[in-house]
Protein backbone atom coordinates (compact mmCIF):
# COMPACT_ATOMS: atom_id res chain seq x y z
CA UNK A 1 0.00 0.00 0.00
CA UNK A 2 1.09 3.62 -0.47
CA UNK A 3 2.84 5.19 2.66
CA UNK A 4 2.72 8.76 3.95
CA UNK A 5 3.62 11.12 1.11
CA UNK A 6 5.21 14.93 1.99
CA UNK A 7 5.56 17.14 -0.79
CA UNK A 8 7.90 19.12 -1.46
CA UNK A 9 10.86 17.27 -0.25
CA UNK A 10 13.23 20.27 -0.19
CA UNK A 11 11.82 23.90 0.06
CA UNK A 12 14.40 27.46 1.13
CA UNK A 13 12.67 30.39 1.39
CA UNK A 14 13.31 33.94 2.72
CA UNK A 15 12.45 35.18 5.98
CA UNK A 16 9.19 37.00 6.15
CA UNK A 17 7.65 34.66 3.23
CA UNK A 18 5.47 31.67 4.22
CA UNK A 19 5.30 28.58 3.35
CA UNK A 20 2.91 25.53 2.87
CA UNK A 21 3.49 21.74 3.38
CA UNK A 22 1.33 18.96 2.48
CA UNK A 23 1.11 15.40 3.59
CA UNK A 24 -1.24 13.29 2.30
CA UNK A 25 -1.77 10.05 4.76
CA UNK A 26 -2.36 6.39 4.42
CA UNK A 27 -5.51 5.46 2.78
CA UNK A 28 -8.24 4.83 5.19
CA UNK A 29 -6.32 7.05 7.82
CA UNK A 30 -8.08 10.14 8.93
CA UNK A 31 -5.44 11.53 11.49
CA UNK A 32 -2.73 13.25 10.76
CA UNK A 33 -0.06 14.92 12.95
CA UNK A 34 2.92 17.12 12.24
CA UNK A 35 6.19 17.04 13.92
CA UNK A 36 8.97 19.52 13.54
CA UNK A 37 12.88 18.06 14.13
CA UNK A 38 15.52 20.69 14.76
CA UNK A 39 19.24 19.07 16.14
CA UNK A 40 18.62 21.66 19.53
CA UNK A 41 15.00 20.65 20.54
CA UNK A 42 14.75 17.44 19.00
CA UNK A 43 11.41 16.32 17.88
CA UNK A 44 8.90 18.69 18.87
CA UNK A 45 4.92 17.92 18.12
CA UNK A 46 2.71 20.54 15.90
CA UNK A 47 -0.71 19.87 16.09
CA UNK A 48 -2.77 17.12 15.13
CA UNK A 49 -5.81 16.70 13.26
CA UNK A 50 -8.81 14.01 12.95
CA UNK A 51 -11.51 14.63 10.46
CA UNK A 52 -10.67 17.82 9.38
CA UNK A 53 -11.00 19.26 13.00
CA UNK A 54 -7.28 19.92 14.82
CA UNK A 55 -7.44 17.56 17.98
CA UNK A 56 -4.30 18.94 19.53
CA UNK A 57 -1.91 21.48 19.52
CA UNK A 58 1.42 21.74 20.49
CA UNK A 59 3.88 24.64 21.70
CA UNK A 60 4.39 27.02 18.76
CA UNK A 61 3.14 29.80 18.09
CA UNK A 62 0.28 31.28 15.66
CA UNK A 63 2.79 31.54 12.78
CA UNK A 64 2.32 27.88 12.67
CA UNK A 65 -1.40 26.64 11.58
CA UNK A 66 -2.33 24.00 9.46
CA UNK A 67 -6.05 22.11 8.40
CA UNK A 68 -7.77 18.81 6.89
CA UNK A 69 -9.60 18.00 3.67
CA UNK A 70 -12.34 16.00 3.55
CA UNK A 71 -10.15 13.41 2.33
CA UNK A 72 -7.86 13.23 5.00
CA UNK A 73 -5.08 15.13 3.38
CA UNK A 74 -3.34 17.65 5.43
CA UNK A 75 -1.11 21.21 4.97
CA UNK A 76 0.90 23.02 7.49
CA UNK A 77 1.20 26.87 6.66
CA UNK A 78 4.05 28.82 8.93
CA UNK A 79 3.60 32.26 7.79
CA UNK A 80 6.57 35.04 8.85
CA UNK A 81 9.08 32.72 8.62
CA UNK A 82 12.24 33.05 11.01
CA UNK A 83 15.88 31.85 10.57
CA UNK A 84 14.82 29.69 13.66
CA UNK A 85 11.96 27.75 11.08
CA UNK A 86 14.56 25.99 9.41
CA UNK A 87 13.98 22.08 10.04
CA UNK A 88 12.90 19.02 9.37
CA UNK A 89 8.92 18.85 9.08
CA UNK A 90 7.24 15.22 9.56
CA UNK A 91 3.80 13.77 9.41
CA UNK A 92 2.62 10.94 10.55
CA UNK A 93 -0.89 9.09 9.47
CA UNK A 94 -2.10 7.16 12.18
CA UNK A 95 -4.67 4.39 12.71
CA UNK A 96 -5.82 3.51 15.65
CA UNK A 97 -2.01 2.55 17.78
CA UNK A 98 -0.64 2.25 13.95
CA UNK A 99 2.08 5.63 13.23
CA UNK A 100 3.33 5.68 9.95
CA UNK A 101 5.41 8.82 8.93
CA UNK A 102 6.29 10.20 5.61
CA UNK A 103 9.99 11.08 4.81
CA UNK A 104 9.34 14.70 5.98
CA UNK A 105 9.88 18.38 4.05
CA UNK A 106 13.29 19.78 4.80
CA UNK A 107 12.82 23.86 5.03
CA UNK A 108 15.45 26.16 5.03
CA UNK A 109 14.85 29.54 5.64
CA UNK A 110 17.68 32.16 4.45
CA UNK B 1 2.55 15.33 31.52
CA UNK B 2 4.24 12.30 29.74
CA UNK B 3 7.80 12.40 29.10
CA UNK B 4 10.25 9.95 27.53
CA UNK B 5 14.21 10.18 28.75
CA UNK B 6 16.66 8.56 26.46
CA UNK B 7 20.42 9.32 28.37
CA UNK B 8 22.50 8.11 26.03
CA UNK B 9 23.15 10.81 23.20
CA UNK B 10 25.54 8.14 21.33
CA UNK B 11 25.86 4.14 21.33
CA UNK B 12 29.09 2.91 20.09
CA UNK B 13 29.23 -0.44 19.30
CA UNK B 14 31.63 -3.42 17.38
CA UNK B 15 29.44 -4.97 14.68
CA UNK B 16 28.36 -8.74 15.89
CA UNK B 17 28.32 -7.54 19.33
CA UNK B 18 24.96 -7.09 21.23
CA UNK B 19 23.00 -3.70 21.24
CA UNK B 20 21.24 -2.00 23.82
CA UNK B 21 19.45 1.49 23.52
CA UNK B 22 17.67 2.67 26.36
CA UNK B 23 15.05 4.38 27.08
CA UNK B 24 12.82 5.54 30.48
CA UNK B 25 9.51 6.75 30.35
CA UNK B 26 7.02 8.76 32.71
CA UNK B 27 3.03 8.49 31.82
CA UNK B 28 -0.36 8.60 33.90
CA UNK B 29 -2.04 5.15 32.90
CA UNK B 30 -1.25 2.27 30.97
CA UNK B 31 1.74 3.60 28.27
CA UNK B 32 1.98 2.80 24.56
CA UNK B 33 5.80 2.91 23.48
CA UNK B 34 7.10 3.28 20.32
CA UNK B 35 10.96 2.99 18.95
CA UNK B 36 11.89 4.49 15.85
CA UNK B 37 14.43 4.60 13.46
CA UNK B 38 16.01 7.68 11.01
CA UNK B 39 18.87 7.28 8.86
CA UNK B 40 20.44 10.52 7.35
CA UNK B 41 17.86 12.58 5.87
CA UNK B 42 15.19 10.08 6.21
CA UNK B 43 12.02 10.02 8.15
CA UNK B 44 11.16 7.82 10.94
CA UNK B 45 10.83 4.33 10.20
CA UNK B 46 8.59 1.65 12.81
CA UNK B 47 10.82 -0.93 14.72
CA UNK B 48 8.09 -1.87 17.51
CA UNK B 49 5.31 -0.84 19.50
CA UNK B 50 4.59 -2.46 23.15
CA UNK B 51 1.02 -1.83 23.77
CA UNK B 52 -0.30 -5.01 26.07
CA UNK B 53 0.95 -8.56 26.81
CA UNK B 54 4.29 -9.98 26.94
CA UNK B 55 6.91 -7.73 27.98
CA UNK B 56 9.38 -8.73 25.34
CA UNK B 57 8.15 -7.43 21.97
CA UNK B 58 10.20 -8.35 18.81
CA UNK B 59 10.29 -5.92 15.87
CA UNK B 60 11.87 -5.17 12.86
CA UNK B 61 15.43 -6.06 11.63
CA UNK B 62 16.21 -8.19 14.51
CA UNK B 63 15.27 -5.59 16.71
CA UNK B 64 13.67 -6.07 20.02
CA UNK B 65 12.65 -4.31 23.15
CA UNK B 66 11.85 -5.22 26.88
CA UNK B 67 8.67 -3.32 28.56
CA UNK B 68 9.41 -3.17 32.59
CA UNK B 69 7.04 -1.54 34.28
CA UNK B 70 8.59 -1.35 37.42
CA UNK B 71 11.96 0.23 35.68
CA UNK B 72 9.70 2.62 33.60
CA UNK B 73 12.23 1.05 30.97
CA UNK B 74 11.90 0.09 27.49
CA UNK B 75 15.02 -0.46 26.38
CA UNK B 76 15.85 -1.34 22.54
CA UNK B 77 18.14 -4.22 22.16
CA UNK B 78 19.75 -6.49 19.01
CA UNK B 79 21.67 -9.66 19.97
CA UNK B 80 24.09 -8.82 17.03
CA UNK B 81 24.45 -5.40 15.98
CA UNK B 82 25.36 -4.44 11.70
CA UNK B 83 27.37 -1.73 10.42
CA UNK B 84 23.70 -0.74 8.58
CA UNK B 85 21.84 -0.18 12.06
CA UNK B 86 23.94 2.72 12.81
CA UNK B 87 21.39 5.27 12.37
CA UNK B 88 19.42 7.62 14.75
CA UNK B 89 16.95 5.89 17.53
CA UNK B 90 13.82 7.60 18.73
CA UNK B 91 11.80 5.98 21.63
CA UNK B 92 8.26 7.27 21.77
CA UNK B 93 5.09 7.55 23.97
CA UNK B 94 1.56 8.19 22.84
CA UNK B 95 -0.20 11.19 25.01
CA UNK B 96 -3.32 10.41 27.06
CA UNK B 97 -6.76 11.47 27.34
CA UNK B 98 -6.52 14.96 25.22
CA UNK B 99 -3.45 13.84 23.65
CA UNK B 100 -3.99 10.38 22.64
CA UNK B 101 -3.39 11.71 18.43
CA UNK B 102 0.07 12.64 19.08
CA UNK B 103 3.27 10.85 20.08
CA UNK B 104 5.76 12.61 22.55
CA UNK B 105 9.77 11.42 21.46
CA UNK B 106 13.12 11.02 23.56
CA UNK B 107 15.97 13.33 22.20
CA UNK B 108 17.38 10.18 20.39
CA UNK B 109 20.30 8.25 20.46
CA UNK B 110 22.75 7.93 17.90
CA UNK B 111 23.92 4.50 17.47
CA UNK B 112 27.22 3.91 15.81
CA UNK B 113 28.75 0.40 15.05
CA UNK B 114 32.04 -0.31 13.28
CA UNK B 115 33.53 -2.87 11.45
Amino acid sequence: KAGVTQTPRYLIKTRGQQVTLSCSPISGHRSVSWYQQTPGQGLQFLFEYFSETQRNKGNFPGRFSGRQFSNSRSEMNVSTLELGDSALYLCASSLGEDYTFGSGTRLTVV
Amino acid sequence: AQSVAQPEDQVNVAEGNPLTVKCTYSVSGNPYLFWYVQYPNRGLQFLLKYITGDNLVKGSYGFEAEFNKSQTSFHLKKPSALVSDSALYFCAVRGSGGSQGNLIFGKGTKLSVKP
